[in-house]
């Protein structure tokens, strides 16, 4: 199959660290996409990940290791703002296709 | 900055009525696609095209069709609408390169009465 898992529901406070999971099971794909979504709005690009290892961009970083079938992203410094749903995908060789997780809802509390 | 616009942002349509959901990129994408979003079950794949003309099924067609007469435009056409159709609508385009990311829509919420 080409499951892909995330936790629907995460909470954290303002300031503080949080990492966003996301496992998967094809054995062959191209790279991870991370993308954020407010709610009500459009889902935005925020990486992709085509080697082993992280990937920084500003107080967003995103890691990926293809052994393991695991990849996070990691927000520091959380802001009110970054409330959103975070949607893994995966890129799958020889198809246009994504394969997209079902998304885990973070909340920033005060 | 690439922009993906979708014609309606709310739709209200009776069941049984023929529905259309239009969608036009201004980047030059050769990619495009429709997704719904349900809650619970994230974004699903309903069609796909990677040229004018050319169209692929993606996991849910069933009730679906579309259109792509232009490279820059990519219609999704309900032929009877039903109620279990009502969702969010999102369309999105990309270039043809795997690493190439989608491009949203603000989307279009169809509720189907």
């Amino acid at each position: 199959g080409q499951n892909i898992d995330q936790p629907t529901e995460m909470t954290a406070t303002e300031g503080a660290i949080v990492q966003i999971n996301c496992t998967y099971q094809t054995s062959g794909f191209n790279g991870l996409f991370w993308y954020q979504q407010h709610a009500g709005e459009a889902p935005t690009f925020l990486s992709y990940n085509v080697l082993d290892g992280l990937e920084e961009k500003g107080r967003f970083s995103s890691f990926l290791s293809r052994s393991k079938g695991y990849s996070y992203l990691l927000l520091k410094e959380l802001q009110m703002k970054d409330s959103a749903s975070y949607l893994c995908a995966e890129d799958p060789h020889s198809s246009y296709k994504l394969i997209f997780g079902s998304g885990t809802r973070l909340l920033v509390r005060p | 900055d690439v922009k993906v616009t979708q014609s309606s942002r709310y739709l209200v349509k009776r069941t049984g009525e023929k529905v259309f959901l239009e969608c036009v990129q201004d980047m030059d994408h050769e990619n495009m696609f429709w997704y719904r979003q349900d809650p619970g079950l994230g974004l699903r794949l309903i069609y796909f095209s990677y040229d004018v003309k050319m169209k692929e099924k993606g996991d849910i067609p069933e009730g679906y069709s579309v259109s792509r007469e232009k490279k820059e435009r990519f219609s999704l056409i309900l032929e009877s609408a039903s109620t279990n159709q009502t969702s969010m609508y999102l369309c999105a385009s990309s270039h043809r390169e795997s690493n190439s990311p989608l491009h949203f829509g603000n989307g279009t919420r169809l509720t189907v009465t």
